[in-house]
């Protein structure tokens, strides 16, 4: 079955970018580009922050890219603000014609 | 605007069912993919099912496969999950989400707010 692994943290400073990374243990990532990011504030819903690798969809501020490079994801907030301070996962479409979210990643904002 | 709203959990012994209703508002309904995701207390995100515009395609993950059932009422702007066979590790806040196309299977791109399943004798 597929997986994505997250860094279980990244932190960073006001005004910096930080990255973080989302890899597949099989191919998924490489072959489909329906991954997205979404961000999780806590007891709050996901929202998303990217869809199909980079795109960002409408009002989702112009600091958060995606990217992919082989079989893993990439999404960069630049910038870095207090508000940035949540949870973040990544999913992928599968070849099981089905989906799979990341195991997050906690932001902290130094 | 898009607007889910996720109602039917509750608290249900081991060994139960439960029907969970997501009421969609907003948008077309009818023109897109709807799916389950559920996220335990204080655990990550898992993709549980999915439905594409018609109903005539439906997706599960493994762990729910022959115990869940997802379907849809068009006419009614409604997403349903049939859960039986409920286990401990069924315990989650589950959300519902909608695709950004006709398909069920890709991940979603607007989420309700979720209701909470606890399974416990």
């Amino acid at each position: 079955q597929s997986a994505l692994t997250q860094p279980a943290s990244v932190s960073g400073s006001p005004g910096q970018s930080i990255t973080i990374s989302c890899t597949a243990t099989r191919n998924d990532v490489a072959i489909y580009n329906y991954v997205s990011w979404y961000q999780q504030h806590p007891g709050k819903a996901p929202k998303c922050l990217i869809y199909d690798v980079s795109n960002r969809p409408s009002g989702v501020s112009n600091r958060f890219s995606g990217s992919k490079s082989g079989n893993t994801a990439s999404l960069t907030i630049s910038s870095l603000q207090a508000e940035d301070e949540a949870d973040y996962y990544c999913s992928s479409y599968t070849s099981n014609d089905t989906s799979v979210f990341g195991t997050g990643t906690k932001v902290s904002v130094l | 605007e898009v607007q889910l709203v996720e109602s039917g959990g509750g608290v249900v012994r081991p060994g139960g069912s439960l029907r969970l209703s997501c009421a969609a508002s907003g948008f077309t309904f009818d023109d897109y993919g709807m799916t389950w995701v559920r996220q335990a207390p204080g655990k990550g995100l898992e993709w549980v099912s999915g439905i594409n515009w018609s109903g005539g395609n439906t997706y599960y993950a493994d762990s729910v496969k022959g115990r869940f059932t997802v379907s849809r009422d068009n006419s009614k702007k409604s997403l349903f999950l049939q859960m039986n066979s409920l286990r401990a590790e069924d315990t989650a806040f589950y959300f519902c989400a909608r695709a950004l196309d006709g398909s069920g299977s890709y991940p979603p791109a607007y989420w309700g707010q979720g209701t909470l399943v606890t399974v416990s004798s």
